[in-house]
């Protein structure tokens, strides 16, 4: 059963970096079949995608984040990892790391979500 | 503004039947599969369906899906107080290179 659980900093200040770090059991990151990805809610509000990472490394972003999203795998500690920079008070919300499976179709497996509030 | 467009809330009584419509464009639903994803209260999304009508295992046959030209749409029959919770259709969009999700919808069983 493949298991994906979302860790770092819960509270980060405003135009700080938020990074969380994903980590990955019951499935190596490095099989490479399927895409690792980051989504989030802001509270009481809908899913919004982020972005996922391909085993080759070839990365996709939300085109309204782009310009400020970095995701990256280390395939040593198996676990993947989401950067956001220049964050406000928005980006409040619960973040979700998921696996897609290898069509990128669909998520398959979801993280049980964390609560990242951005706040003075 | 999402770039699915679902209704925000649908409601029916116990063991009656509702549908959850995800209205797109030719730029993801018309070409690309779509997935849909159960939240309910205070946990994470769980996949429902993929692949437009597919269900994966442990999923009872009460939850189908279909697609007809720009949009999907969810089924859900002899609804339970535990089917309460918001739904969610999404899919890839060529135009943009990235995924969507429809804005959600919250099911309400009287």
């Amino acid at each position: 059963q493949v298991q994906l659980q979302e860790s770092g900093p819960r509270l980060v200040k405003p135009s700080q970096t938020l990074s969380l770090t994903c980590s990955v059991s019951g499935d190596s990151i490095s099989s490479g079949d399927y895409y690792w990805s980051w989504i989030r809610q802001p509270p009481g509000k809908g899913l919004e995608w982020i972005g996922y990472i391909y085993y080759s490394r070839s990365t996709y972003y939300n085109p309204s984040l782009k310009s400020r999203v970095d995701i990256t795998v280390d395939t040593s500690k198996n676990q993947f990892s989401l950067n956001l920079s220049s964050v406000n008070a928005a980006d409040t919300a619960v973040y979700y790391c998921a696996r897609y499976d290898s069509s990128g179709y669909h998520i398959d497996y979801w993280g049980q979500g964390t609560l990242v509030t951005v706040s003075s | 503004q999402s770039v699915l467009t679902q209704p925000p809330s649908v409601s029916a009584a116990p063991g009656q039947k509702v549908t959850i419509s995800c209205s797109g464009s030719s730029s993801n639903i018309v070409n690309n599969y779509v997935s849909w994803y159960q939240q309910l209260p205070g946990t994470a999304p769980t996949l429902l369906i993929y692949d437009n009508y597919k269900r994966p295992s442990g999923i009872p046959d009460r939850f189908s899906g279909s697609r007809s030209g720009t949009s999907a749409t969810l089924g859900i029959t002899g609804l339970q107080t535990g089917d309460e919770a918001d739904y969610y259709c999404g899919t890839w969009d060529s135009s943009l290179s990235a995924w969507v999700f429809g804005g959600g919808t919250t099911l309400t069983v009287l």
